[in-house]
């Protein structure tokens, strides 16, 4: 299995801040990689597919980049319904894989 | 819109099956990897499997030998079943629809709420 790594587990910020948020792959996966946001007891929401493009409805604040084994998702000026946490997860080789999560918290 | 919605037992014995099923809303079950995805509380993802609406399904592997996913194209549902549960698939589990870019390549742009299951005696 195709192995995600994101970094970092959890970071502090601002509202107005900017954010990324780096995932790795343990091999190259091309640019099939996504990103999703979940809020608690809630289930994820797509943000990013296919490393940057950004999702009907999601605001242009987001924005992913990246291919091959590094990717990042950015959130350029971060608003009070963004603290959440954010997944990678790969769909070049099955079984899709997801990375462990990267938890945005209030500073 | 888009809606998928699970539906089955919140409470399952060891050793027994998990049953569950989503019912899916405002598109047919035509063109897309109908997945199951689950989480432990206060962990990961972890993908299940998915059905194809052709009938084609793939595991993972790590699951494979307890795992049968199931499609009633004309209940516009598909369905989960594990069996021989323990604690460790205690799990709200998810179902999703993958959208593809290519062959086996896909996001998962529609989830279902998710529903808690609790394997326990």
């Amino acid at each position: 299995d195709i192995q995600m790594t994101q970094s970092p587990s959890s970071l502090s910020a601002s509202v107005g801040d900017r954010v990324t948020i780096t995932c790795r792959a343990s091999q190259s996966i091309s640019n099939y990689l996504n990103w999703y946001q979940q809020k608690p007891g809630k289930a994820p929401k797509l943000v990013i597919y296919a490393a940057s493009s950004l999702q009907s409805g999601v605001p242009s604040r987001f924005s992913g980049s990246g291919s091959a084994t590094d990717f990042t998702l950015t959130i350029s000026s971060l608003q009070p319904e963004d603290f959440a946490t954010y997944y990678c997860q790969q769909s070049y080789s099955p079984p899709p894989t997801f990375g462990g999560g990267t938890k945005v918290e209030i500073k | 819109q888009v809606q998928l919605q699970e539906s089955g037992p919140g409470l399952v014995k060891p050793s027994e099956s998990l049953s569950l099923t989503c019912t899916v809303s405002g598109a047919s079950i035509s063109s897309y990897y109908w997945s199951w995805i689950r989480q432990p509380p206060g962990k990961g993802l972890e993908w299940i499997g998915y059905i194809y609406y052709s009938g084609t399904t793939n595991y993972n592997p790590s699951l494979k030998s307890r795992v049968t996913i199931s499609v009633d194209t004309s209940k516009n549902q598909f369905s989960l079943k594990l069996s021989s549960v323990t604690a460790a698939d205690t799990a709200v589990y998810y179902c999703a629809r993958g959208a593809p870019i290519d062959v086996e390549k896909y996001f998962f742009d529609y989830w279902g709420q998710g529903t808690l299951v609790t394997v326990s005696s």
